[in-house]
């Protein structure tokens, strides 16, 4: 199972766009890329998943580097309702593997 | 379409107890992972059934065990409840399990807290 780095904290002021960074070097040329988000006291739910080109879907944009050894999760306009931590997990199959994530702070 | 449950959502055990947790899945889901979340482990795999036959198992002891029925819900048990067990217990459904092709999303449920005394 490929490990994962994030920041533990960013901070992003509301409707401004966010960055979220994730190395993930060990990744298996099968792994998709898999964000999750946690809010507080809720359980993890999906946000967008990649392979190999960038995606993009209502929630956010998702930003695969060439090598697939790091990828880039892109907030376009963050809300008050993002406030969450945010889990990048590289993988295939259902048994995931959850670093500590980068818990996102929405300054109103 | 109805979420993921799970029952009970707050439990309060006293150590040496056993528990049992129980979670139903999406309709039409047939897979069933359960995690485990506390303060200093973060979110981890505990296992995962799928058509009543555990898949995948984490890196927990045999006190942690579970089962699936024919209905695809899904229970798991903490025999000789420890301290250390008091966690968030999520589980997760999906319709695809490991090893299938295809994307699979996991759908999470809100979780059972358990606090064991």
């Amino acid at each position: 199972d490929a490990k994962t780095t994030q920041p533990n904290s960013m901070e992003s002021n509301e409707e401004e766009p966010v960055h979220l960074p994730c190395n993930h070097s060990t990744i298996s040329g099968t792994d998709y890329i898999h964000w999750y988000r946690q809010l507080p006291s809720q359980g993890p739910e999906y946000v967008i998943h990649g392979l190999t080109s960038n995606v993009n879907n209502r929630m956010a944009s998702l930003a695969i580097a060439e090598d697939r050894k790091s990828s880039t999760l892109i907030l376009h306009r963050a809300t008050l309702r993002d406030a969450a931590v945010y889990y990048c997990i590289p993988g295939t199959g259902n048994q995931f593997y959850f670093g500590t994530g980068t818990s996102l702070t929405v300054i109103p | 379409k109805a979420g993921v449950t799970q029952t009970p959502r707050y439990l309060i055990k006293t150590r040496g107890q056993q528990v049992t947790l129980s979670c139903s899945p999406i309709s039409g889901h047939r897979s069933v992972s359960w995690y485990q979340q506390t303060p200093g482990q973060g979110l981890q795999f505990l296992f995962e059934y799928f058509s009543e036959t555990q898949r995948n198992k984490g890196n927990f002891p045999g006190r942690f065990s579970g089962r699936q029925f024919s209905n695809s819900r899904s229970e798991m048990n903490v025999s000789t409840l420890e301290l250390g067990d008091s966690a968030l217990y999520l589980c997760a459904s999906s319709l695809l399990s490991t090893g299938l092709a295809g994307y699979n999303e996991q759908f999470f449920g809100p979780g059972t807290r358990l606090t064991v005394l």
